[in-house]
């Protein structure tokens, strides 16, 4: 059981550049998310997803597009990448059906430095 | 509106020594508790819950903590210390509000550091 998986675990971009961060889960949850971590900031949240096709902001989602075309993906676009944006990023997911505040489960990350 | 507080960005105690990291919440509903563990480079990890029921919840590795509705607090302990808990604890709240699904809402870290 694969979890959730994200790719690229490093990337480097360049000041402009765009880029797509994949993230898949195969646990069949219908909530996912996106969250960037900061030193001292902990972690912030960007986007979210409660099920295909629908999707949200978190507290800080400028500069940041998705999509959630089915329910295993949820990718994270970089527009135009700024140095701002240099961060850690960890996808997540959770189960909505059960009730009672189940736990959410992390990806590797992805660190990501922009130039 | 949920949100957390872990009071220490960085704790250092010496092996076998008693581990305790704060965590003070605040919630307009009854929250769902975590703590969350990263080890460097790596994503998070739960150690343990609170959602209903015992307010003293055990979790993997010897970790425990205490919901303490009358503080608002729900604080990380372990009775001994290994080198291996070195890492970073996150505590996170979320309560169900509405049927767009609940919010996780971070503490901003406690950096744990393991003396020998």
């Amino acid at each position: 059981n694969a979890g959730v998986t994200q790719t690229p675990k490093f990337q480097v971009l360049k000041t402009g550049q765009s880029m797509t961060l994949q993230c898949a889960q195969d646990m069949n949850h219908e909530y996912m998310s996106w969250y960037r971590q900061d030193p001292g900031m902990g972690l912030r949240l960007i986007h979210y997803s409660v099920g295909a096709g629908i999707t949200d902001q978190g507290e800080v989602p400028n500069g940041y597009n998705v999509s959630r075309s089915t329910t295993e993906d949820f990718p994270l676009r970089l527009l135009s990448a700024a140095p701002s944006q240099t961060s850690v990023y960890f996808c997540a997911s959770r189960n909505l059906r059960t009730s009672g505040g189940t736990e959410a489960f992390f990806g590797q990350g992805t660190r990501l430095t922009v130039v | 509106a949920q949100s957390v507080t872990q009071l220490g960005s960085h704790v250092s105690v010496s092996e076998g020594a008693l581990v305790l990291l704060r965590c003070n919440y605040s919630s307009s509903v009854p929250p769902y508790l975590f703590w969350y563990v990263q080890y460097p480079n790596q994503g998070l990890q739960l150690l343990l819950k609170y959602t209903t029921g015992a307010t003293l919840v055990k979790g993997i590795n010897g970790f425990e903590a205490e919901f303490k509705k009358s503080e608002t607090s729900f604080h990380l302990t372990k009775p001994s210390a290994h080198m291996s808990d070195a890492a970073e604890y996150f505590c996170a709240v979320s309560a169900y509000l509405t049927n767009t699904g609940n919010q996780f809402y971070f503490g901003t870290g406690t950096s744990l550091t393991v003396i020998p």
